[in-house]
């Protein structure tokens, strides 16, 4: 299995901050790597998909970049909002894993 | 709009069975793959089963291996998870989701809000 490493694996930040999120596999993925925010109490929600392509309605401040076994998700300017833990997830092979998540705090 | 309703979860005794259901709008359901997602109490996100559009080439997680069987109705637009010998450890919120697809590969894209299952006696 493909094991997804996540850090940091909480992190607080300001308002404004530009926040940066690694996400480790330990074999090539290629870009299949996906990256998702979820909250408490609500469903998760789809960032990014392909390692770098926002879907449709995130906002751009979001982005992703990365291939092969190291990737990264960065917030450029942190809203509050934006609290909630995020993870990665590979879909290069079965058994899909994700990362065991980021939380973030203002 | 696509809309995934799940329902089916309750509180079940371990060793007992379940039937969720996830319900979609919204899109042509039987040309996108399925697969359902949980989140145990105070865990991450964990990928249970995943099935292709029309039904066949089902996949698992180890854990639920021989236990779980995920299935789909393309006539009811409604996806299935049957859950049998649960354990304690399957506790958790369930989610359906709706796979879409990018240069020859499909991830993961629309979510259900989920549907609670609790083992426990």
């Amino acid at each position: 299995d493909i094991q997804m490493t996540q850090s940091p694996s909480s992190l607080s930040a300001s308002v404004g901050d530009r926040v940066t999120i690694t996400c480790r596999a330990s074999q090539g993925i290629g870009n299949y790597l996906a990256w998702f925010q979820k909250k408490p109490g609500k469903a998760p929600k789809s960032l990014i998909y392909a390692a770098s392509n926002l879907h449709s309605g995130v906002p751009s401040k979001f982005s992703g970049s990365g291939s092969g076994t190291e990737f990264t998700l960065t917030i450029s300017s942190l809203q509050s909002e934006d609290l909630a833990t995020y993870y990665c997830q590979q879909y290069s092979r079965y058994p899909l894993t994700f990362g065991g998540g980021t939380k973030v705090e203002i | 709009e696509v809309q995934l309703l799940e329902s089916g979860g309750a509180l079940v005794q371990p060793g007992g069975s379940l039937r969720l259901s996830c319900a979609a709008s919204g899109f042509t359901f039987s040309n996108f793959p399925m697969s359902w997602v949980r989140q145990s109490p105070g865990k991450g996100l964990d990928w249970v089963s995943s099935v292709n559009s029309g039904g066949g080439g089902p996949s698992y997680a180890d854990s639920v291996k021989g236990r779980f069987t995920i299935s789909r109705d393309n006539a009811k637009s409604t996806l299935y998870l049957q859950m049998k010998s649960l354990r304690l450890e399957d506790t958790a919120v369930y989610y359906c989701v709706r796979e879409s697809q990018s240069n020859s590969a499909w991830h993961f894209d629309d979510w259900g809000q989920g549907t609670l299952v609790t083992v426990s006696s």
